[in-house]
């Protein structure tokens, strides 16, 4: 299993400000994802990060709303920017070692945004 | 986009009672995977069953998968008040490049009644 850490667990914002979450794990895996739970929802993915690569975003998810660092095997950060209320929502980031039958993905504890 | 619908979307059961839950999803998979969330917290990975595999325990988990019908089951047995959780499956497809990240159902939110 891998420990996860996300950094901050929650924060609440004004409209029209950016918010950098921030992902730390462990141990060194090849693939970092980030997921948008919004309230009384299941969770979406946004985008796969990569270490070394551009992140590969979902459809609905563009890099300028979204962008994303992954500088090293264990980090990343996902920025939220130019925010409102409708991206209030908990993001989770996970990890994946890449081998795809056993793939299990863990995931962190998340960070809860509530944008005024 | 969502591939996988649970069943039912809340369930509440009297403790000691089997909880099932069902997933179906509409593409095929390498994996499927069932997760726990408490109260909007992270989610808590407790099975992952392979595309070539039917039935999988752990403890009183027990999972199945039949990919020719593209669902699977999560039944939880002599259920405990700390079961209370929602649960959710999500499917892992393998794109070439590595694991792809997973589709997630809309859960189903359990209530273990005391």
């Amino acid at each position: 299993s891998a420990v996860i850490s996300q950094k901050p667990s929650r924060d609440i914002c004004q409209r029209g400000t950016s918010l950098t979450i921030q992902c730390q794990v462990d141990s060194q895996v090849t693939m970092m994802f980030w997921y948008r739970q919004q309230p009384g929802q299941s969770l979406t993915l946004i985008a796969t990060a990569n270490q070394g690569s551009e992140a590969t975003y979902e459809s609905g998810f563009v890099i300028d709303k979204f962008p994303i660092s992954r500088p090293n095997l264990t980090f990343s950060t996902l920025t939220v920017s130019n925010m409102s209320p409708e991206d209030s929502s908990i993001y989770l980031c996970s990890v994946g070692r890449g081998v795809a039958s056993t793939d299990t993905q863990y995931f962190g504890p998340g960070t809860r945004l509530t944008v005024l | 986009s969502q591939q996988g619908e649970e069943d039912p979307q809340a369930l509440s059961i009297q403790e000691g009672e089997n909880a099932t839950m069902n997933c179906s999803y509409k593409t095929s998979i390498n994996n499927l995977q069932w997760y726990r969330q408490n109260s909007g917290r992270g989610l808590v990975h407790l099975i992952l069953i392979r595309s070539n595999e039917r039935e999988k325990h752990s403890g009183r988990l027990r999972v199945t998968l039949d990919t020719s019908k593209k669902s699977s089951s999560l039944l939880i047995t002599a259920s405990r008040a700390a079961d209370t959780a929602s649960y959710f499956c999500a499917t892992g497809v393998y794109s070439g490049g590595g694991a792809d990240g997973l589709t997630f159902g809309k859960g189903t939110h359990l209530i273990i009644q005391p």
